[in-house]
C-alpha cells in the first residue's frame, strides 16, 4: 500500500519567516506532485517534479525531490498571509491508473 | 474553459436516498478519477477509469458505484445515502501514463451532505 506522510500536519508561522513542509512517501517513484487548497475551494497545482534532484521554484515557494530517501520539501521563504493555505502534496500510483495518492494536507496560517 | 465541469456544486440528501454525480472533461484526457475529501484525511481515491470503457475500485469505493460513459463523462452514483457519505467529492482526469503531460486537472468538487 502506497503511504503518504506529511509534517506537519498544521503549521503557524509569523510573517517574513522561513519554513519548510517535509513530504515522505513509501513507494519508488520518480513524480510528486503538490497542490494548493483554499478554503472551499478546488485544487490548485503548484509543482510537478519529474525527475530526482528536480527543483522547482514559484515565487516564495520551493519544491525539490529525492527519489531515493522519498522525500519532497516544500520550502516557503518570507511567508506572506497570501500563503495561508492547505498544502497537499501527492504521488501516482501505478497500480490504480496513476491516480494520485495524497498526503493528509498542511494546514499553514501565516500571521502578522 | 477547458477543464473539468462537475454537477452539482452542493446537494443535501436524506439517509437512504439514491443520486449520482456528474462528471465532464473536455481536454480528451484518458483517465478519469473521483476522490472524496474528509477534514483531516486528505483526498481518497473512490473509483478511477484508466481509459475509456475500464472502471477500477480505489482505496474507498463501498457504497458508490461509477459509470464511464463515454470518454469526457464519468459518474458516481450513491444508491443509498448514508451518513458517513457526507464530504466534498472531486472528479478529476490526466492524460494518462505514457503521456508526455502528467498534469491532473481537478473539478470544482460537490459539497454533499446526508441527513
Amino acid at each position: 500500500e502506497l503511504k503518504v506522510e506529511q509534517n506537519p500536519l498544521f503549521l503557524s508561522m509569523q510573517e517574513g519567516k522561513n519554513y519548510t513542509i517535509y513530504c515522505n512517501y513509501s513507494t519508488t517513484s520518480d513524480r510528486l506532485y503538490w497542490y494548493r487548497q483554499d478554503p472551499g475551494k478546488s485544487l490548485e497545482s503548484l509543482f510537478v517534479l519529474l525527475s530526482n534532484g528536480a527543483v522547482k521554484q514559484e515565487g516564495r515557494l520551493m519544491a525539490s525531490l529525492d527519489t531515493k530517501a522519498r522525500l519532497s520539501t516544500l520550502h516557503i521563504t518570507a511567508a506572506v498571509h497570501d500563503l495561508s493555505a492547505t498544502y497537499f502534496c501527492a504521488v501516482d500510483a501505478s497500480n490504480s491508473g496513476y491516480a494520485l495518492n495524497f498526503g493528509k494536507g498542511t494546514s499553514l496560517l501565516v500571521t502578522p | 474553459n477547458a477543464g473539468v465541469t462537475q454537477t452539482p456544486k452542493f446537494q443535501v440528501l436524506k439517509t437512504g436516498q439514491s443520486m449520482t454525480l456528474q462528471c465532464a472533461q473536455d481536454m480528451n484526457h484518458n483517465s478519469m478519477y473521483w476522490y472524496r475529501q474528509d477534514p483531516g484525511m486528505g483526498l481518497r481515491l473512490i473509483y478511477y477509469s484508466a481509459s475509456e470503457g475500464t472502471t477500477d475500485k480505489g482505496e474507498v469505493p463501498n457504497g458508490y458505484n461509477v459509470s464511464r460513459l463515454n470518454k469526457r463523462e464519468f459518474s458516481l452514483r450513491l444508491e443509498s445515502a448514508a451518513p458517513s457519505q457526507t464530504s466534498v467529492y472531486f472528479c478529476a482526469s490526466s492524460q494518462g501514463w505514457g503521456q508526455t503531460n502528467y498534469g491532473y486537472t481537478f473539478g470544482s468538487g460537490t459539497r454533499l451532505t446526508v441527513v
